[in-house]
C-alpha cells in the first residue's frame, strides 16, 4: 500500500499568517494516464471532511484563493494564506492513484 | 443541493452483521462513483469501499482490512448506495461517511452513521 506521511502533525498558526502542510508518498502517485491523484481535505470539528484542493492544484469550488497546492512525483505542498478562523481543523492528504486509496494521518492547524 | 443522508448505524456485537445505507440526493446519482470511508473515534480518515458506475459495470474495490467482510452496493432506481458489513470486529467501530465523485474524487460527503461493535 501507499503510505502518505504528512507533517507536521499539529500546526500552531496565527490569525492572519501562513500554514504549511507537507505530504510525501513512498512512490509515485503519477498515473499511467498521465494525472497525478494527490487530493487535500479539511475536516472542522464536529464536521464532515470536505474537498479543498483536487489533483494536486486545483481548488475545488467555493474553495478561497487562499488555499493553494502544489508538488509533484512524491513530495506535495498545501499552502494557507491569511489563516482566518474558519481555516481550523484537521487537514488530510489522500492519494487516489493507486489502490488502496490512502489519507495521511492528519495536520491539526491550530491557533498558536 | 447535493445531499448525502446515512442511515442505518447503531450497537452490535462481534461477529453481528449491520447494513448501513445513504440516500443521495441534488445530482445524478447513476453517473457518480459512490464511496464508503470511516473515521474511528479521534483517528484519522480511512477508505473503506468504491463501487463505479453501471458503464464501469459497477466494478467494487476494498481495503484489505475489510475486504471478504464488507459488501458495497447500489441501487440507481432509488439513488441509494449500501454497505453490508458482515462478521464485525471491534476495530471497525467508526463513523462511517458515504462520499460521492460528482465532478472529481469524493467532492461531496455525508453527515456520518455511528456503527460501534462491543459486546
Amino acid at each position: 500500500d501507499v503510505v502518505m506521511t504528512q507533517t507536521p502533525v499539529s500546526l500552531p498558526v496565527s490569525l492572519g499568517g501562513q500554514a504549511s502542510i507537507s505530504c510525501r508518498s513512498s512512490q509515485s502517485l503519477v498515473h499511467s494516464n498521465g494525472n497525478t491523484y494527490l487530493h487535500w481535505y479539511l475536516q472542522k470539528p464536529g464536521q464532515s471532511p470536505q474537498l479543498l484542493i483536487y489533483r494536486v492544484s486545483n481548488r475545488f469550488s467555493g474553495v478561497p484563493d487562499r488555499f493553494s497546492g502544489s508538488g509533484s512525483g512524491t513530495d506535495f505542498t498545501l499552502k494557507i494564506s491569511r489563516v482566518e478562523p474558519e481555516d481550523l481543523g484537521d487537514y488530510y492528504c489522500l492519494q487516489s492513484t493507486h489502490f488502496p486509496y490512502t489519507f495521511g494521518a492528519g495536520t491539526k492547524l491550530e491557533l498558536k | 443541493a447535493v445531499q448525502l443522508v446515512e442511515s442505518g448505524g447503531g450497537l452490535v456485537q462481534p461477529k453481528e452483521s449491520l447494513k448501513i445505507s445513504c440516500a443521495a440526493s441534488g445530482f445524478t446519482f447513476s453517473n457518480a462513483a459512490m464511496y464508503w470511508v470511516r473515521q474511528a473515534p479521534g483517528k484519522g480518515l480511512e477508505w473503506v469501499a468504491r463501487i463505479r458506475t453501471k458503464p464501469n459495470n459497477y466494478a467494487t474495490y476494498y481495503a484489505d482490512s475489510v475486504k471478504g467482510r464488507f459488501t458495497i452496493s447500489r441501487d440507481d432506481s432509488k439513488s441509494m448506495v449500501y454497505l453490508q458489513m458482515d462478521n464485525l470486529k471491534t476495530e471497525d467501530t467508526a463513523m462511517y461517511y458515504c462520499t460521492a465523485a460528482i465532478t472529481t474524487v469524493m467532492d461531496a460527503w455525508g453527515q456520518g452513521a455511528s456503527v460501534t461493535v462491543s459486546s
